[in-house]
């Protein structure tokens, strides 16, 4: 079934350090989706991605997405504590927006 | 707006036992959905609707119904508890999938 890969698993940085997360997908994706989950809380919707070579960002975090439209990664310079938690990429299985697949997720943690 | 509602936030069951999880969103999205997290497996896709009357399963189906009378409840119900389906339980809504709500979710245990 459709897949899609997210690395790494973990990362640990020190604060004020960068972070990347990638997304990788064995097809061609319509769009892509990133979400953010604090621990023992729900996940929260950051951004959608559509365009190929697409870059958004929202202060710190950068959001691109490949120009084949097969990968992605989020970026967050300078962490911050309040940046811990666990990101996940998703996408529309199919091309269908109302069936999301989602990657294991990268669960961020800062030490102060 | 309340978002997406989810109850009860903790249940625990028994083997065999049935139950209904409970979802409600205010904000008139088309979309639903229900996933389940488990440690290590990220987000698995249960049942999704696009609408009221319109149903379809997901990922991982199996012990699970839904229905969807109306825009606004997507009710889970689990017909007889297993303790494989020990999780935590997410309800999820959109319009047009371009970003999904979620609930805050049901932390069930079987036992």
């Amino acid at each position: 079934g459709q897949q899609v890969m997210q690395i790494p698993q973990y990362q640990h940085v020190q604060e004020g350090e960068d972070f990347t997360t990638y997304c990788n997908s064995s097809t061609t994706l319509s769009n892509i989706q990133w979400y953010k989950q604090r621990p023992g809380g729900h996940p929260v919707f950051l951004i959608q991605l559509v365009k190929s070579g697409e870059v958004k960002k929202q202060k710190r975090l950068t959001f691109q997405f490949g120009e084949a439209k097969k990968n992605s990664s989020l970026h967050i310079t300078a962490t911050q504590t309040t940046d811990v938690g666990t990101y996940f990429c998703a996408e529309p299985s199919g091309g269908s927006n109302y069936k999301l697949t989602f990657g294991k997720g990268t669960l961020l943690t800062v030490n102060p | 707006n309340a978002g997406v509602t989810q109850t009860p936030k903790f249940q625990v069951l028994k083997t065999g036992q049935s139950m209904t999880l409970q979802c409600a969103q205010d904000m008139n999205h088309e979309y639903m959905s229900w996933y389940r997290q488990d440690p290590g497996m990220g987000l698995r896709l249960i049942h999704y609707s696009v609408g009221a009357g319109i149903t379809d399963q997901g990922e991982v189906p199996n012990g699970y119904n839904v229905s969807r009378s109306t825009t606004e409840d997507f009710p889970l119900r689990l017909l007889s508890a297993a303790p494989s389906q020990t999780s935590v339980y997410f309800c999820a809504s959109s319009y047009g999938g371009h970003g999904y709500t979620f609930g805050s979710g049901t932390r069930l245990t079987v036992v």
